[in-house]
């Protein structure tokens, strides 16, 4: 069965451009989080989906991030435009649904450079 | 106050040694839920184990074990004789309810272990 699938890896941007990252989650999970992980430090949540509605987004700092999960599936982390504070790692995980003893299945992260 | 604290930032060790990871929680909910997860440096998160609050009963699998003492909200997990194969970053976690409806995985600040051949 395949995993939790991000694209890209790596990126590398200048600041104050956009950027956006992909998560494909496994088939039939329908909790998407979207976490971020600083440099020595846990993931921290920055949204949770059940299906296409966003039950949780209080940490994600709307002046700049957004995001969607258009039909259940996939989903799209963006920000704009880009501060050098972002420069982080964004896991994605999937869970079958939101109960809190469902363990969550992540993927590879992307890490996120901001010069 | 952080709810979920591992106290070694690192630890380094020489293959075949036992090594005990800590974790200490913080929470008010009487019905939680506790996770070990590993980092390898490929980046990704791998389940290792789930406790829920009412289950204090120590857990074996294979050369892990996980000791849940809720007297003292620890969690702590040990791999005896370990392997190269174990180096990693290892995270506690702690799943409650955040005061409604949602609930949230709060993680721990992770143990970077290294293990020497």
């Amino acid at each position: 069965e395949a995993g939790v699938v991000q694209s890209p890896r790596y990126k590398i941007i200048e600041k104050k451009q956009p950027v956006a990252f992909w998560c494909n989650p496994i088939s039939g999970h329908n909790t998407l989080y979207w976490y971020r992980q600083n440099l020595g430090q846990g993931p921290e949540l920055l949204i949770r989906y059940e299906n296409e509605e966003a039950v949780d987004d209080s940490q994600l700092p709307k002046d700049r991030f957004s995001a969607e999960r258009l039909k259940g599936v996939d989903s799209t982390l963006k920000i704009q435009p880009a501060e050098l504070g972002d420069s982080a790692v964004y896991l994605c995980a999937s869970s079958l649904d939101a109960g809190r003893f469902n363990e969550q299945f992540f993927g590879p992260g992307t890490r996120l450079t901001v010069l | 106050a952080q709810k979920v604290t591992q106290a070694q930032t690192e630890i380094s060790v020489v293959e075949k040694e036992d090594v005990t990871l800590d974790c200490v929680y913080e929470t008010r909910d009487t019905t939680y839920y506790l996770f070990w997860y590993k980092q390898p440096p490929s980046g990704e998160l791998v389940f290792l184990i789930r406790r829920n609050s009412f289950d204090e009963q120590n857990e074996i699998s294979g050369r892990y074990s996980w000791n849940f003492q809720k007297s003292t909200s620890s969690f702590n997990f040990t791999i005896t004789a370990s392997q190269v194969v174990d180096s990693a970053v290892y995270f506690c976690a702690l799943s409650e309810a955040d005061g409604g409806s949602n609930y949230k995985l709060t993680f721990g600040k992770g143990t970077l272990l290294t293990v020497n051949p």
